[in-house]
């Protein structure tokens, strides 16, 4: 069975400060999927960054990074810079690659407030 | 624009009441999802459904029922079974889980169901 563990019930930062997320995963499959979403005080999850078992290079999107390390089995996130429109409950997610069945687990969550 | 609805935004049920959340997408998904998110929890899966007329429980479907007569729909039925069905509900929907690609979500802006 997959799992997904985020320990960080609740991250609080102050403007401007870099924060990491962090995540580690559990599978038995060879191919798998990691996933960040981000859910706003609105509700609806918002897709951040997919990344296949097969490519372990690190990714940048503006102030966002991602660290995927096989070894330790960790796909964390970090904001740069962190700003106030940042706070937002942060889900780490896993599937696994198999035709007719790839159905997304869920971390439990970071909660990351930035004040300003 | 392409995307999933949801409703209603916020449902209050009598105690041994069934009420049906709706959802709704028009981005040509194939597969449909409804998770239940509780405080501290994550989001945990509740049903999914892969084409129309078929659909299979996931790990919590106790008490929850759906169908899939359309492409569009799936909607959800919670039973007056379900103990405790206070929690916010969401639908999400991606492209076919046929070719072992898992690919990401696109999730509704859910629904708060109450018990009142």
């Amino acid at each position: 069975a997959q799992k997904v563990t985020q320990a960080q019930t609740e991250i609080s930062v102050v403007e401007k400060e870099d924060v990491t997320l962090d995540c580690v995963y559990e599978t038995r499959d060879t191919t798998y999927y990691l996933f960040w979403y981000k859910q706003p005080p609105s509700g609806e999850l918002v897709f951040l960054i997919r990344r296949n078992s097969f490519d372990e290079q690190n990714e940048i999107s503006g102030r966002y990074s991602w660290n995927f390390q096989k070894s330790t089995s960790s796909f964390n996130f970090t904001i740069t810079a962190s700003q106030v429109v940042d706070s937002a409950v942060y889900f780490c997610a896993l599937s696994e690659a198999r035709p007719g069945y790839s159905t997304l687990t869920f971390g439990k969550g970071t909660m990351l407030l930035v004040s300003p | 624009d392409g995307g999933i609805t949801q409703s209603p935004k916020y449902l209050f049920r009598k105690e041994g009441q069934n009420v049906t959340l709706s959802c709704e997408q028009n981005l040509n998904h194939d597969a449909m999802y409804w998770y239940r998110q509780d405080p501290g929890q994550g989001l945990r899966l509740i049903y999914y459904s892969q084409i129309v007329n078929d659909f299979q429980k996931g790990d919590i479907a106790e008490g929850y029922s759906v169908s899939r007569e359309k492409k569009e729909s799936f909607p959800l039925t919670v039973t007056s079974a379900q103990k405790n069905p206070t929690a916010f509900y969401l639908c999400a929907s991606s492209k076919s889980l046929d070719t072992g690609v898992a690919y990401g979500y696109t999730f509704g802006s859910g629904t708060r169901l109450t018990v009142v």
